[in-house]
C-alpha cells in the first residue's frame, strides 16, 4: 500500500505555465524526495528535502515541506514540453535505510 | 560513468514458471533496492541489500527473493509466477544506506500469461 497520496492525479498545462502538485504522507520522516518518470522508464531523482527544511530550490523546481500537516508540494516553473512525465513523492518513514514509500504520482502533460 | 543496468529489459513468462532479474549498480554503489510498479498498486518496495546483506524487506510473499553478490550486483527471483506478478521491476542503487538519492535503472518489464 502507498503511504502518500498525490494530487492532482493528472495535470495538463501549456508550455510556459507553472505546474504545482501536492503530496501528503502519514508517518514521520527523515526526508522527502521527488522523482520523475517518463513513460515506462526508470525514475530520476529531482530533489530531496530534509524534515528540518521548509523550502528548497533546484533550477526551475521549488519544493516545500510542512511536517505539521505531513504534506509537500512541488512547483515546476516555466514548464517545457520535456517536463511531460509522472512525478512521485517518496518518504522514508522515519527509518534508516533506503526503503522508500512512494505516492501514487501526478501525471503532467505540458502542451507545446 | 555507467548507470544502473537491468537485464533483461522485457520478458514474457507463463503462470507457474520462475524468473530471475539482474541488476548491476553504478560502480562504487553498495546499496541495491528493488521496487515493483503496477498500475493498480503503484510503486512498492521489495527489498534492500547492502554488502550482501538484506537490510529491509517489503510486504511480499516468500515467492519473491533476492540476493546481492560481493561485486554489489543483485538478482531477484520470483517463483511460481502468477498473473498479478506482471509488472515493471525497478532496481535502484546508492552509495550507501541513508544517502537519500536513489539511482534507478530502466526496469525489467515482466508479463505473465
Amino acid at each position: 500500500s502507498q503511504q502518500g497520496e498525490e494530487d492532482p492525479q493528472a495535470l495538463s498545462i501549456q508550455e510556459g505555465e507553472n505546474a504545482t502538485m501536492n503530496c501528503s504522507y502519514k508517518t514521520s520522516i527523515n526526508n522527502l524526495q521527488w522523482y520523475r518518470q517518463n513513460s515506462g522508464r526508470g525514475l530520476v531523482h529531482l530533489i530531496l528535502i530534509r524534515s528540518n527544511e521548509r523550502e528548497k530550490h533546484s533550477g526551475r523546481l521549488r519544493v516545500t515541506l510542512d511536517t505539521s500537516k505531513k504534506s509537500s508540494s512541488l512547483l515546476i516553473t516555466a514548464s517545457r514540453a520535456a517536463d511531460t512525465a509522472s512525478y512521485f513523492c517518496a518518504t522514508d518513514g522515519g527509518a534508516a535505510g533506503n526503503k522508500l514509500t512512494f505516492g501514487g504520482g501526478t501525471r503532467v502533460l505540458v502542451k507545446p | 560513468k555507467a548507470g544502473v543496468t537491468q537485464t533483461p529489459r522485457y520478458l514474457i513468462k507463463t503462470r507457474g514458471q520462475q524468473v530471475t532479474l539482474s541488476c548491476s549498480p553504478i560502480s562504487g554503489h553498495r546499496s541495491v533496492s528493488w521496487y515493483q510498479q503496477t498500475p493498480g498498486q503503484g510503486l512498492q518496495f521489495l527489498f534492500e541489500y547492502f554488502s550482501e546483506t538484506q537490510r529491509n524487506k517489503g510486504n511480499f510473499p516468500g515467492r519473491f527473493s533476492g540476493r546481492q553478490f560481493s561485486n554489489s550486483r543483485s538478482e531477484m527471483n520470483v517463483s511460481t509466477l502468477e498473473l498479478g506478478d506482471s509488472a515493471l521491476y525497478l532496481c535502484a542503487s546508492s552509495l550507501a544506506v541513508d544517502t537519500g538519492e536513489l539511482f534507478f535503472g530502466e526496469g525489467s518489464r515482466l508479463t505473465v500469461l
